[in-house]
């Protein structure tokens, strides 16, 4: 069974600087997909950023990037110049290719301090 | 609709009782997903539709739990005799047709059994 491990259960960073957010994930298949959500006290998931696992080249959103290490299974997401509003809770997630189910992990809270 | 609508965005019932929580997706998506999000926790799967066909309903923790999407658009999770641990946020998602494309969620439902 597929599994996702968020080993960071809380991060902080100061505003402006970066930070990474760690995720690794254990599957047998080779067509999948990669998530990050951000989940605001709102509770809705907003999608940050995707990769599939096809594609060797990282992924970048703006301030969001990845860092896809397919071989290690190893999916890290780097917040660049960080903004207040950046403060959540963050999951990354696992979709294989041929269902469509979302697989999460437990999650990472990120503080942004002025 | 512009986004994936839940309701009642908050749920207080007594244990024992019978709740329905609608989920309402955005227009033309063919998937959609129900996940239960206990506090502290990620996500977890519990069913998905495609159009009016339940075609995944391993998560679902218990008979108490039942989905339908009757006509392939709004879709309703109800809980049987409900108990305390069935306490949680419950997340609907939807997605269209594609393969590659994300998973939309709403603002979920928070359910308090007392």
């Amino acid at each position: 069974a597929q599994t996702v491990t968020q080993s960071q259960p809380e991060m902080s960073v100061q505003e402006a600087e970066t930070v990474t957010l760690s995720c690794t994930y254990d599957t047998s298949e080779s067509d999948y997909y990669l998530f990050w959500y951000k989940q605001p006290p709102s509770r809705q998931m907003i999608l940050v950023i995707r990769q599939e696992a096809y594609k060797q080249q990282n992924a970048t959103e703006n301030r969001f990037s990845v860092n896809f290490q397919k071989a290690a299974k190893s999916f890290s997401l780097k917040i660049s110049d960080s903004q207040l509003g950046d403060a959540a809770m963050y999951f990354c997630a696992y979709r294989r290719g041929l269902t469509d189910k979302l697989i999460f992990g437990t999650g990472t809270r990120l503080q942004v301090f002025p | 609709g512009a986004g994936v609508s839940q309701s009642p965005r908050y749920k207080v019932a007594k244990r024992g009782q019978d709740v329905a929580l609608r989920c309402d997706p955005i227009s033309g998506h063919v998937s959609l997903f129900w996940y239960q999000q206990a506090l502290g926790q990620g996500p977890e799967f519990l069913t998905y539709f495609q159009n009016e066909a339940q075609l995944d309903k391993s998560g679902l923790p218990s008979d108490r739990f039942f989905a339908e999407r009757p006509e392939g658009s709004v879709s309703t999770l109800k809980i049987q005799r409900t108990q305390q641990e069935d306490s949680a946020v419950y997340l609907c998602a939807s997605s269209p047709t594609r393969r590659d494309q994300p998973q939309h969620f709403g603002d979920g439902t928070r359910l308090s059994i007392l």
